[in-house]
Formats: structure tokens, sequence, C-alpha cells
């Protein structure tokens, strides 16, 4: 049962367009949420997180959206470019999870076409 | 702040020998670390939960006799993967949570291609 869920395995976005990425969770425990990069062959880096007390965070050309009733989660990067052509992961934990690791989706690769 | 190194960055051996390889938080210490493994253009599969001083928690699926987790102090833990066949070619990455805190982030080293002759 997979409790986070990135539906689109991919994107293609054109320079300069906003980027939608897209994550739904089904564990209503889940109270913190985070988003990483990945290029290949290297480790995921952190992206930006959101708490579930807010419903929107942004830093930079990046926004997380968090809609808690529906269970879904966006990250916008706006302007797209090229560099930003990774795989992006979305990570959920709960309150009192101790020291269980973070619940990945399986990712979206991102495309930014110049 | 909050940097994991992984130690090597790729390896390749022969099959049939084991291979360690060690994951280190340079600024801060961790009681917990995972593992995982990335298959070529597939998600991140959890390998174990590796805990300082105690013994590893494995995923479902994972062979602990193959795949040895030490934990020995707040900085360091290493996987060896024992009598390494070719299925064992993967990319291992660790993670470390902040000891006493963190709300949630894992910081992850930077992979180790392993290659499996």
């Amino acid at each position: 049962d997979q409790q986070v869920k990135q539906n689109s395995p991919s994107l293609s976005v054109q320079e300069g367009r906003i980027s939608i990425l897209n994550c739904d969770y089904t564990n209503s425990m889940f109270d913190y949420f985070l988003w990483y990069k990945k290029y290949p062959a290297e480790g995921p880096t952190f992206l930006i997180s959101i708490s579930s007390i807010k419903d929107k965070n942004e830093d930079g050309r990046f926004t997380v959206f968090l809609n808690k009733s529906a269970k879904h989660l966006s990250l916008h990067i706006v302007p797209s470019q090229p560099g930003d052509s990774a795989v992006y992961f979305c990570a959920a934990s709960a309150r009192n999870s101790g020291n269980t690791p973070l619940v990945f989706g399986k990712g979206t690769r991102l495309s930014v076409i110049a | 702040g909050a940097v994991v190194s992984q130690h090597p960055s790729w390896v390749i051996c022969k099959s049939g020998t084991s291979v360690k390889i060690e994951c280190r938080s340079l600024d801060f210490q961790a009681t917990t670390m995972f593992w995982y493994r990335q298959f070529p253009k597939q998600s991140l599969m959890l390998m174990a939960t590796s805990n300082e001083g105690s013994k590893a928690t494995y995923e479902q699926g994972v062979e602990k006799d193959k795949f040895l987790i030490n934990h020995a102090s707040l900085t360091l833990s290493t996987l060896t993967v024992t009598s390494a066949h070719p299925e064992d070619s993967s990319f291992y990455i660790c993670s470390a949570r902040l000891a006493g805190g963190g709300r949630g982030e894992q910081f992850f080293g930077p992979g180790t291609r392993l290659t499996v002759l």
C-alpha cells in the first residue's frame, strides 16, 4: 500500500514556464511534507518542506502548496530552468514517527526544455 | 551544515567478494541512518534502518545476512555487501537524521555505485 503517491512518472516543461509536480498521500497522520531533488548518480538533496499547520511555503522559485482536506500537495517551480531537470521526490512524516524513515513517493522526472 | 558523505563513491568487484560502504555524518550526530538502493530509472528502495549501538531493522525482502549493517558511532554507519553477485549491482545511498531533533529532514549521502562483475 503506497502511502505517498506521485502519479506522474515524468513531466516536460518549456523553459521559463511553470512546472507543477503533484503528490497525494493516504495517511492522515502525516503532518510534515518534504520535496527532494535528485540528479542521476547523486543522492537526493532537500528542496523545501511544509508543515501541516500551513498551506503554502515559498522559497525563491519554489513554492509548495498543501491541501489537507484533499491530502494533496504540489510543488511549483517558476520560472523553470534547464538546471531544474531532475527527479523530484515527495516525502512525508508523522509527528510521532520517532526514528522511522520518511515515506517517499516514486518520484517524477522533470525535463525542462530550452 | 548537515553533510553526509559516502565512501567509496564507486566500486567494481568480482563476484563472490565482499564490499564495505561507509556513511558518515560530517557535521552532526545521527542516532539513526537509513540505507537505500536505487535501480536505474526506479525509485529509492529503503533497505534498512540503522540505529547507533543496536541492531539494524531490515525491510521485508532484504537479506540481513547479505547486507550487514553496523552503526558503531553517532557519525558512522557501514553497509557490507557480502559475497556480492551481479544482481547486487546498484546505486546505494545512505541517509541520516539529526540526533535528538530534526523535525523530519533526512540528509542524503552522494551515493555509491556498486558494479559486480
